[in-house]
């Protein structure tokens, strides 16, 4: 089993819809959570971190569930500007270990 | 402005060659990064350093080397005994105190076997 698992999509979605991500993880002592937004040919940039209470940035919300070890990624009202590949990020160890990275899942948003 | 900064960009290397990535960071982090990433694929740790003079391997360490011996620089070598070194090469850096902290990308490098 992968340390980190995504779907890779791609997700289709019209302008306006609702789209969700799962990530799950397999180390059950995973300290922080992520997710990262990359554009095509572009390094990944900090979308948000997840914390245990859940955290919402404006269209964006983020969930951690530690029982069944996944983490998700709601995007309300998408714009043409969210299609990118939203990539789930774990630590575990502390603040100083490595950072383990899922594959990324793309979406594709359309008119 | 703070920042990571990688260079090349762009890098052409012929076939046992060794070539050197740089990787700079201004922010102060203790932790920096070394990740690969294939065409259609996630990244993948190569490897990882919390502590000047200090590194470990990642998942993917063979053919390449590091060295850490200022806070703020983290090259990677690319060696002739990595077999398929072309790809989009990321370097990270992250803060190890203040509670949960997310890392910072250089812009990376296309590293080109020709």
């Amino acid at each position: 089993r992968k340390e980190v698992e995504q779907d890779p999509g791609p997700f289709n979605v019209p302008e306006g819809a609702t789209v969700a991500f799962n990530c799950t993880y397999s180390n059950s002592a995973s300290q922080s959570f992520f997710w990262y937004r990359q554009d095509c040919r572009k390094e990944p940039k900090l979308l948000m971190s997840v914390y245990s209470s859940g955290n919402e940035d404006g269209r964006f919300t983020a969930q951690l569930n530690r029982a069944s070890q996944y983490i998700s990624l709601l995007i309300r009202d998408s714009k043409l500007s969210d299609s990118a590949t939203y990539l789930c990020v774990v630590n575990w160890g502390g603040t100083a270990s490595k950072l383990t990275f899922g594959t990324g899942t793309r979406l594709q948003v359309t008119l | 402005d703070g920042g990571i900064t990688q260079s090349p960009k762009y890098l052409f290397r012929k076939e046992g060659q060794n070539v050197t990535l740089s990787c700079e960071q201004n922010l102060n982090h203790d932790a920096m990064y070394w990740y690969r990433q294939d065409p259609g694929q996630g990244l993948r740790l190569i490897y990882y350093s919390q502590i000047v003079n200090d590194f470990q391997k990642g998942d993917i360490a063979e053919g390449y080397s590091v060295s850490r011996e200022k806070k703020e620089s983290f090259p990677l070598t690319v060696t002739s005994a990595q077999k398929n070194p072309t790809a989009f090469y990321l370097c990270a850096s992250r803060a190890t105190t203040g509670g949960i902290t997310e890392a910072f990308f250089g812009q990376g490098t296309r590293l080109t076997v020709v």
